[in-house]
């Protein structure tokens, strides 16, 4: 059983470019949730995701950035117009229910020069 | 509660030796708290949880201890190996939401 899968796992981007990064949840798995960690810090929650629904964005700044997990492929995470400021590691998790567990992928690396 | 800081404590243990890793969390309401371990380069891996109606939880090697009154957990690995060096961070979820909030992670180093 695969574990949640991310990628890119390293993406750099120029300032004012986009980036998409994507994530396909554990198998049966319906919950789909993305954090953000920069160096030496925790994870921050940014959204939670269940299948064509944004169940809580509260953690997701409130311009350039969106989220979405449609109903056929993955999720993705997306930020427009990147700044220097994006640079950190973007972890997507994923559960089969409700305040179940939560899986960690690797993680997508983006670097903004 | 929030991870803040850009300087991680760290802890040193000889190989072998049993170390034990603490977290104080913020919130009474929550209700649920996972430990996760973090390699270089790596996303976090599982590694215990425990419910709030708990206040101990073994696993293969390592315990978890919840302690309500003074809103404290903590992580204990026994006999360490050189792959347990790693960093070590708390999460804890508030009753009725479906997020994690992270401490601020203990940097685990084993010595040989």
């Amino acid at each position: 059983n695969a574990g949640v899968m991310q990628n890119p796992r390293h993406l750099v981007r120029r300032r004012g470019q986009e980036a998409r990064l994507r994530c396909s949840p554990m198998k049966g798995h319906s919950h789909v949730y993305w954090y953000r960690q920069l160096p030496e810090e925790g994870l921050k929650f940014m959204v939670y995701l269940q299948k064509e629904n944004i169940i809580d964005e509260s953690g997701m700044p409130k311009e350039r950035f969106s989220a979405e997990f449609p109903k056929e492929g993955p999720s993705i995470l997306r930020i427009q117009q990147v700044v220097r400021g994006d640079s950190a590691a973007y972890f997507c998790a994923s559960s089969p229910w409700v305040l179940d567990t939560i899986y960690f992928g690797e993680g997508s690396w983006l670097t903004v020069v | 509660g929030e991870s803040v800081g850009l300087h991680l404590p760290t802890l040193s243990v000889q190989e072998g030796d049993n170390s034990i890793i603490n977290c104080a969390y913020s919130n009474s309401a929550s209700d649920y708290f996972i430990w996760y371990k973090q390699e270089s380069g790596k996303g976090p891996q599982f590694i215990i949880d425990i419910r709030s109606n708990m206040d101990k939880r073994q696993g293969q090697r390592v315990t978890v201890l919840l302690n309500k009154t003074v809103k404290h957990l903590s992580l204990q690995i026994a006999a360490t190996q050189p792959g347990d060096s790693a960093v070590y961070f708390c999460a804890e979820t508030v009753k009725g939401a479906q997020k994690l909030v992270f401490g601020q992670g203990t940097r685990l180093t084993i010595n040989p």
